[in-house]
């Protein structure tokens, strides 16, 4: 079945230390989203791929960076985790203009 | 910006009850969706509205796009267990390359046996 895969599902990380969590999808969608997502709030967007083009959203911290190699996966980077950063993050694709997003089951952070 | 608000926060109902929600916009959009999230899960796609005075149904799950583009409802017949999650509706916002999605604020759906 066609979808969207987030590894890991749980990530604990210590504060400050680096942490990369990975999304890849057999969609072949062109459009790939990161959210992150605090206790009982809806998602917010951090930014989005359209094919290479990275589109960051205003309010996104520097910290955050993301990485799309090729089609099928897509990066988040954090680069000095803060306890603040604790969420789930959601990957989402879409194959574009006018599609519907489908979401990854998400991986949730824990900062030490 | 764009917001959408969803009622009621939260239900508690019993197993077999039906259920309604909706949820309201300051502005109009021309796509609506409904999502349903799991405990630790990713959003999963209910239903999708494309057109004012839509009504579509998916299962016990019936969706409608109210006639102002401004709101839309979502009913759940007959209640079970496995209905327990929180229910976002999404409106998307084409900008560039992509859609972006503004989400409503949930409704927290618990059933009791």
């Amino acid at each position: 079945d066609a979808m969207v895969i987030q590894n890991p599902r749980y990530q604990v990380t210590q504060f400050g230390k680096p942490v990369t969590l990975s999304c890849s999808q057999t969609l072949n969608h062109n459009v790939m989203y990161w959210y992150q997502q605090k206790s009982s709030q809806a998602p917010k967007l951090l930014f989005h791929y359209y094919d290479k083009d990275f589109n960051n959203e205003a309010d996104t911290p520097d910290n955050f960076q993301s990485r799309r190699p090729n089609t099928s996966f897509c990066f988040l980077d954090i680069r000095s985790p803060g306890l603040g950063d604790a969420a789930m993050y959601l990957c989402a694709t879409s194959s574009g203009l006018f599609e519907t997003q489908y979401f990854g089951p998400g991986t949730r952070l824990l900062v030490l | 910006g764009q917001q959408l608000n969803q009622n009621p926060q939260s239900m508690f109902i019993q197993e077999g009850e039906d259920v309604s929600m909706n949820c309201t916009s300051s502005s109009i959009f021309n796509t609506w969706l409904w999502y349903k999230q799991d405990p630790g899960e990713g959003p999963v796609l209910l239903i999708a509205l494309y057109k004012a005075g839509e009504l579509t149904s998916n299962g016990r799950l019936t969706a409608q796009f109210g006639i102002t583009r401004k709101d839309s409802f979502l009913n759940i017949s007959a209640s079970i267990p496995s209905d327990v999650g929180i229910y976002f509706c999404a409106g998307p916002s084409f900008e560039g390359t992509a859609s972006k999605l503004t989400f409503g604020t949930g409704t927290r759906l618990q059933v009791t046996l």
